[in-house]
């Protein structure tokens, strides 16, 4: 079984709405939660991290935490043909920094 | 956050051939890492470099194929060691420290003939 799973998509969204990203994980020790966005030939680059339950936003993303459901989503309101890129979904178990990656979704943006 | 510097950025090998790839940070660091990216795929941790040990090693990844150094809290290299087409991927170094969370490098791109 999969320790991080996301929809690998592609994921298409009109410009201007809102893009849902989803993202399960099965240890339910995790801690804390993070989202990378990786644009094509390009390495990853960290856009939002949440460590409680509940909403976090930064600008235009909203990441969303759900430990109980061991479920954790990222929104991106007004979503802009720049947003187009595949999202990383990644999870830290533990203290020793290591993290998780899920298969990553894959969204485009269609102007 | 830290700056990441990863040499080279792409190469072309021949198979049989090593590799050593560079890591310099701008700044100290708690912690680095090692990541490969095949095509098409997520990343996969190789393993985690230990300033002034030897580094600890996931699952399926060996010290023999992946010799890794960090002498100090700011460098680490990666060396692909015998390399075949299957070893054709993007290598990720990443660092955490400064109370900020993990963030990488630009990565390397490598391919095998």
């Amino acid at each position: 079984q999969k320790e991080v799973e996301q929809n690998s998509g592609p994921l298409s969204v009109p410009e201007g709405a809102i893009a849902s990203l989803n993202c399960t994980y099965s240890d339910r020790v995790s801690q804390s939660f993070f989202w990378y966005r990786q644009y094509s030939g390009k390495s990853p680059e960290l856009i939002m991290s949440i460590y409680s339950n509940g909403d976090k936003e930064d600008g235009r993303f909203t990441a969303q935490l759900n430990k109980a459901s061991q479920y954790v989503s990222l929104l991106i309101r007004d979503s802009q043909p720049s947003d187009s890129a595949t999202y990383l979904c990644a999870v830290k178990t533990g203290g020793n920094e290591k993290l998780t990656f899920g298969t990553g979704t894959r969204l485009t943006i269609i102007p | 956050s830290a700056v990441i510097s990863q040499k080279p950025s792409r190469d072309i090998c021949q198979r049989g051939t090593s590799l050593t790839i560079q890591c310099q940070v701008d700044s100290q660091v708690t912690m680095m890492f090692w990541y490969r990216q095949q095509p098409g795929q997520s990343l996969t941790l190789i393993a985690t470099a230990n300033q002034g040990s030897e580094a600890t090693y996931e699952s399926g990844f060996v010290i023999d194929k992946f010799p890794i150094s960090r002498p100090n809290l700011t460098f680490s290299t990666l060396t692909v060691s015998n390399m075949s087409p299957e070893d054709s991927s993007i290598y990720l170094c990443s660092v955490v420290g400064g109370n900020q969370p993990q963030h990488f490098g630009d990565g390397t791109r490598l391919s095998i003939l």
